[in-house]
């Protein structure tokens, strides 16, 4: 069964503890993307990767780590550098850099700051 | 420069009625459209999507939209809202791979 996977689904984390969320793809995409959501927005895009070992910032990028090691794997790191981390983390991936295809996405990780 | 906007931050419907979700757009170059549902806490999902094809496009769980570049819309209908359909869409703009503009999210409520 093809697919995205994020893990954890919610995430507590204490203020000043960095906090790494997880996103895998078995889809064989080429492309991974990290997005937040805030209540009443569209989502932003943190970070983006289109080939391993390489990837770019997005719009909102400051507070964020990413690496991109293997194909299938995007993890996202928030460090205590990010002001107000409390959002609905999406990760997406995307089949073809060269064409316009739609972004697949996750199922979201929860992160509340305590 | 891109950017979208959703007319209509809420939007409520009988069941059985038409739904109608207003988004217009801003592209500098021909634009790739897309719409995607959210139900409560999971990720987005693709209805539809246009590229320079057919300017109406059908998308799944029986919605449609139509480009119209004149107007620089791309409105999201359905004939007849299901409970089902309750959820918050996404109008979604590009004309670069990694640079989508998404939209503030119409939240469609449907009422019985």
């Amino acid at each position: 069964d093809g697919g995205i996977t994020q893990s954890p689904k919610y995430l507590f984390r204490k203020e000043g503890q960095n906090v790494t969320l997880s996103c895998e793809q078995n889809l064989n995409h080429d492309a991974m993307y990290w997005y937040r959501q805030d209540p009443g927005q569209g989502l932003r895009l943190i970070y983006y990767s289109q080939i391993v070992n390489d990837f770019q910032k997005g719009d909102i990028a400051e507070g964020y780590s990413v690496s991109r090691e293997k194909k299938e794997s995007f993890p996202l790191t928030v460090t205590s550098a990010q002001k107000n981390p409390t959002a609905f983390y999406l990760c997406a991936s995307r089949a073809d850099r060269a064409l316009l295809n739609e972004q697949f996405f996750g199922p979201g990780t929860r992160l509340t700051v305590l | 420069a891109q950017s979208v906007t959703q007319l209509d931050s809420h939007v409520s419907v009988s069941e059985g009625t038409p739904v109608l979700l207003r988004c217009n757009y801003s592209s500098s170059y021909s634009p790739s459209l897309f719409w995607y549902v959210q139900h409560p806490n999971k990720g987005l999902q693709l209805l539809l999507k246009y590229t320079s094809a057919a300017t109406l496009v059908k998308g799944i769980n029986g919605f449609e939209a139509e480009f119209k570049k004149s107007e620089t819309s791309f409105h999201l209908t359905k004939p007849s809202a299901h409970m089902s359909d309750a959820a918050e869409y996404f109008c979604v703009v590009t004309n670069n791979n990694n640079d989508m503009r998404f939209g503030a999210g119409t939240r469609l409520t449907v009422k019985p």
